[in-house]
C-alpha cells in the first residue's frame, strides 16, 4: 500500500522566516495531494492541495509544489506569522479510492514572534 | 452552515462499556469517514461510507462498528471498550463527484476518548 514519509517532525522558525515542510510518496498510482493544517484542539483543516496534473500551486502565503518523477511534494509558508503555528499534515490518494487516502505523520511548525 | 458537528468533545469511559460518537454533516456529502488519531502515528482510517447504506472498513477496523442510514449521520459505536482505544477520534465528510478527482475532506472538532 501507500506510505507517506513527511519531515521534519517539528520546525520552529522567527516570524517573517520562510518554512518549507516535505512528504514522500510510493504509490506512483496516487494523483491528488492535499495539505491540512490543525490548531490545537481543532480538527484538521484543508488549506491547499495540487493534482498530479500540475507542478506547483499557489494561495497567498502558501504555496505546494509536485515532482511525480521524485514522488515527493513539499508545502512552502513564506512571511511565517505567529497564527501559522500549526501541526500540518500531508496526503496522498488516489482519485476515485477514498479508502486509499494516507495521511503523513505531521509536522508541528512553531512560529517565533 | 455548521460543516461536520461531532459530540461529545469529551469521554471517560471505563474498560468494557460500550458508547456510540456522533457524527452529523450538514454539506450534502456522500463521503463520510473515521479516524483516530494517536501521537506519531497521523491519522489513521477506522470506517468510511460512501453513501447511504453503504459502508466498508479502513485501516484499524476492529472494536468498531458504523452505520449509515441517512446522508447526514455516520455514528461510530465502540462495542467493549479498551485502553488501546484511548485516542481522538475524527469525523471527516467529502463531495462526491463522478470524476475522476478526489476533494479533501471536512473534518468534525473531534472527541476525545480515555478508556480506564
Amino acid at each position: 500500500g501507500e506510505n507517506v514519509e513527511q519531515h521534519p517532525s517539528t520546525l520552529s522558525v522567527q516570524e517573517g522566516d520562510s518554512a518549507v515542510i516535505k512528504c514522500t510518496y510510493s504509490d506512483s498510482a496516487s494523483n491528488y495531494f492535499p495539505w491540512y493544517k490543525q490548531e490545537l484542539g481543532k480538527g484538521p483543516q484543508l488549506i491547499i492541495d495540487i493534482r498530479s496534473n500540475v507542478g506547483e500551486k499557489k494561495d497567498q502565503r502558501i504555496a505546494v509544489t509536485l515532482n511525480k518523477t521524485a514522488k515527493h511534494f513539499s508545502l512552502h509558508i513564506t512571511e511565517t506569522q505567529p497564527e501559522d503555528s500549526a501541526v500540518y499534515f500531508c496526503a496522498a490518494s488516489i482519485a476515485g479510492g477514498y479508502q486509499k487516502v494516507t495521511f503523513g505523520t505531521g509536522t508541528k511548525l512553531q512560529v517565533i514572534p | 452552515n455548521a460543516g461536520v458537528t461531532q459530540t461529545p468533545k469529551f469521554q471517560v469511559l471505563k474498560t468494557g462499556q460500550s458508547m456510540t460518537l456522533q457524527c452529523a454533516q450538514d454539506m450534502n456529502h456522500e463521503y463520510m469517514s473515521w479516524y483516530r488519531q494517536d501521537p506519531g502515528m497521523g491519522l489513521r482510517l477506522i470506517h468510511y461510507s460512501v453513501g447511504a447504506g453503504i459502508t466498508d472498513q479502513g485501516e484499524v477496523p476492529n472494536g468498531y462498528n458504523v452505520s449509515r442510514s441517512t446522508t447526514e449521520d455516520f455514528p461510530l459505536r465502540l462495542l467493549s471498550a479498551a485502553p488501546s482505544q484511548t485516542s481522538v477520534y475524527f469525523c471527516a465528510s467529502s463531495y462526491s463527484p463522478l470524476g475522476d478527482f478526489d476533494y479533501g475532506y471536512t473534518f468534525g472538532s473531534g472527541t476525545r476518548l480515555t478508556v480506564v
